[in-house]
């Protein structure tokens, strides 16, 4: 069980508009930043969006983030087939002194 | 450019000790904090431990609190993770991974805990 929340799937067309959110508690997104990962099945996790709004160089403005209170979402806006892949959200836990990371979504673009 | 290289994976029977490595290039070494994340097959991800530039101050997860020893050697720009009282739940590919944004990872080092 993990202690961030996501839904465990999402999926849209390509050029659509998809969310996926991420639920915490105080101790983690409600009072620290919101990192968001792309792992393309057999490769290493990559960083898409941290502090919760930044894009690292070379990712797309299609992927935004917000936050409010203590969930976070990660948005995705003309959907491509290069999207699909999982997505995982992560926070630093002031509780447990340590990093915490959703259970992950699978994207699928139909 | 950025390059974090695992090593030191493999089969090991419960109970037994494993120590892995993560060699670092492209960038200054003793300047970021260091963790380790792992990936059990087919499951998401699970932080290790973290440990800052300073050397002393660490960070566990309760799973491996007691168990688990992170270090690193500045001058030799090296992380390395020390697995003591190995369980089956500890079977995964444990990834090196760099800053406070948990940025870049490396390719992953595989840890397979069986009799």
């Amino acid at each position: 069980q993990s202690v961030l929340t996501q839904p465990p799937s999402a999926s849209g067309t390509p050029g659509q508009r998809v969310t996926i959110s991420c639920s915490g508690r105080s101790s983690n997104i409600g009072s620290n930043i919101v990192n968001w990962y792309q792992q393309v099945p057999g490769t290493a996790p990559k960083l898409l969006m941290y502090s919760t709004y930044q894009r690292p160089s070379g990712v797309p403005d299609r992927f935004s983030g917000s936050k409010s209170g203590t969930s976070a979402s990660l948005a995705i806006s003309g959907l491509q087939s290069e999207d699909e892949a999982d997505y995982y959200c992560a926070a630093w836990d002031d509780s447990l002194s340590g990093w915490v990371f959703g259970g992950g979504t699978k994207l699928t673009v139909l | 450019q950025v390059q974090l290289v695992e090593s030191g994976g493999g089969v090991v029977q419960p109970g037994r000790s494993l120590r892995l490595s993560c060699a670092a290039s492209g960038f200054t070494f003793n300047t970021y904090r260091m963790h380790w994340v792992r990936q059990a097959p087919g499951k998401g991800l699970e932080w290790v431990a973290s440990i800052l530039n300073d050397v002393s101050t660490k960070y566990y997860a309760g799973s491996v609190k007691g168990r688990f020893t992170i270090s690193r050697d500045n001058s030799r720009n090296t992380l390395y993770l020390q697995m003591n009282g190995l369980r089956v739940e500890d079977t995964a590919l444990y990834y090196c991974v760099r800053g406070s944004e948990l940025d870049p990872w490396g390719q992953g080092t595989l840890v397979t805990v069986s009799s």
